[in-house]
Order: structure tokens, then sequence, then C-alpha cells
């Protein structure tokens, strides 16, 4: 089993819905959760962090955490043609070995059509 | 955005040759890291380091090698290069650790025919 398991994709979303994106995580000792968003040819940019359970909205953009199921989701609302790119969630390990650094996900392509 | 440039960002050579990736930072983060990005597997961690002459292996670091003389350099060493390392490879800082932000570089796209 892969450590951080996004969504298979590709996802295809119509201009103005709301685009969902899943991830779970192996590491129940997991404490940082970020969203990257990758444009093609282009390097990771940090669009979400979340650190407690719940809901963390910043725009159009909602992170969800669930620790107990292991689970962190992103939500775009009102989608946009230029929210088109691929998404990368990432866990930052807390423990013994993986303290301090971030395991990705292999990345959701998402593409938001007129 | 943080200052982080990488060289050279496009790179092509041949099997068994060595191979040097510079990242630069002007953000004085304490931890940098270097990853490599490829079709299907995402990014993956091949070295970090968090301070000055201070260094860690990631996840996929056979082959590789990193070197930190001063806060502002980390430079990547593909000792003998295969083809297997054809990849793009993204530098990133960050302030500290846990939980803060990792700023990427622009990657370094290399090609070992």
């Amino acid at each position: 089993q892969k450590e951080v398991e996004q969504n298979s994709g590709p996802l295809s979303v119509p201009e103005g819905a709301i685009a969902s994106l899943n991830c779970t995580y192996s590491d129940r000792g997991s404490q940082s959760f970020f969203w990257y968003r990758q444009y093609s040819g282009k390097s990771p940019e940090l669009i979400m962090s979340i650190y407690s359970n719940g809901d963390k909205e910043d725009g159009r953009f909602t992170a969800q955490l669930n620790k107990a199921s292991q689970y962190v989701s992103l939500l775009i609302r009102d989608s946009q043609p230029s929210d088109s790119a691929t998404y990368l969630c990432a866990i930052q390990g807390f423990g013994g070995t993986s303290y301090g650094k971030l395991t990705f996900g292999q990345g959701t392509i998402l593409t938001v059509h007129p | 955005d943080a200052g982080i440039t990488q060289s050279p960002r496009h790179k092509v050579t041949e099997t068994g040759t060595p191979v040097t990736l510079r990242c630069h930072q002007t953000e004085n983060h304490r931890y940098m890291y270097w990853y490599r990005q490829d079709p299907g597997h995402g990014l993956r961690l091949i070295h970090y380091s968090y301070g000055v002459k201070d260094t860690d292996k990631g996840e996929v670091s056979d082959g590789y090698s990193v070197s930190r003389s001063k806060t502002e350099d980390f430079l990547l060493t593909l000792e003998s290069a295969t083809s297997s390392q054809t990849s793009v490879y993204f530098c990133a800082s960050s302030r500290d650790i846990p939980g803060d932000t990792q700023y990427f570089g622009p990657g370094t796209r290399l090609t070992v025919l």
C-alpha cells in the first residue's frame, strides 16, 4: 500500500462546478498536511496547509482533514479554467525517520472546461 | 515566493558521466531538499539538509550524493549518471520543521542518454 494515495484522475469538471480532490495516508503519526498545485512544466506551489481536524477555508479553496479516517481533501468551489493543473497532496511525518519529511501522492490532474 | 534558483535548467548528458545540479536560495532557510519527479511517482525525496554540512538520505538516495557548505547552496551530484536518473529534479527549502512550508525552485530537466 502506498503511503499517500490520491484519487485517480484525470478529473474533469465544468466551469463553475465544485472540484473534489481526495487523499488518504497510512502514517497515523502524520501531523501536517499540504495541497500543492503544479501547472504543466512548472514547480509545485502551496495552496493550502491544514494541521487540525475539520475544515479550513481560503477563498474558493477548502481543505478538510479527518485524522481518524486518515483522510484529507481539497474542494475547489466555482472552478475556473485557470484551476486546471495537477494537484499534489503532501503529508509531513512527525515521528522517527519520517520526522519533517514530506511524502507526496502521485497527483490528480484536474481539467476545468468552459 | 521564496528566492530559489536552480542551475542548470536543462541538461543532457551521457551514461557514466558525473553531473552536479545546484540549488541556491536567498531566504536564509535552514532546511533544503532535493526531489525527483517522474510520471506516476509524484515527487520523491532524494536527500535533504538540516543545516550546513548536515545532510540525510531520503527514500531514493542510491546513486546520489549531496553537499552543503553554505546556508544558501545545496548541491546534488550524480557520480556516474544512468538512464534511470533521467528525470525532473526540484530543489526546495523551508525555514523550519515540522509544519513549515516548503518552497520549490523552478526545476532542472536532466536527460541521461
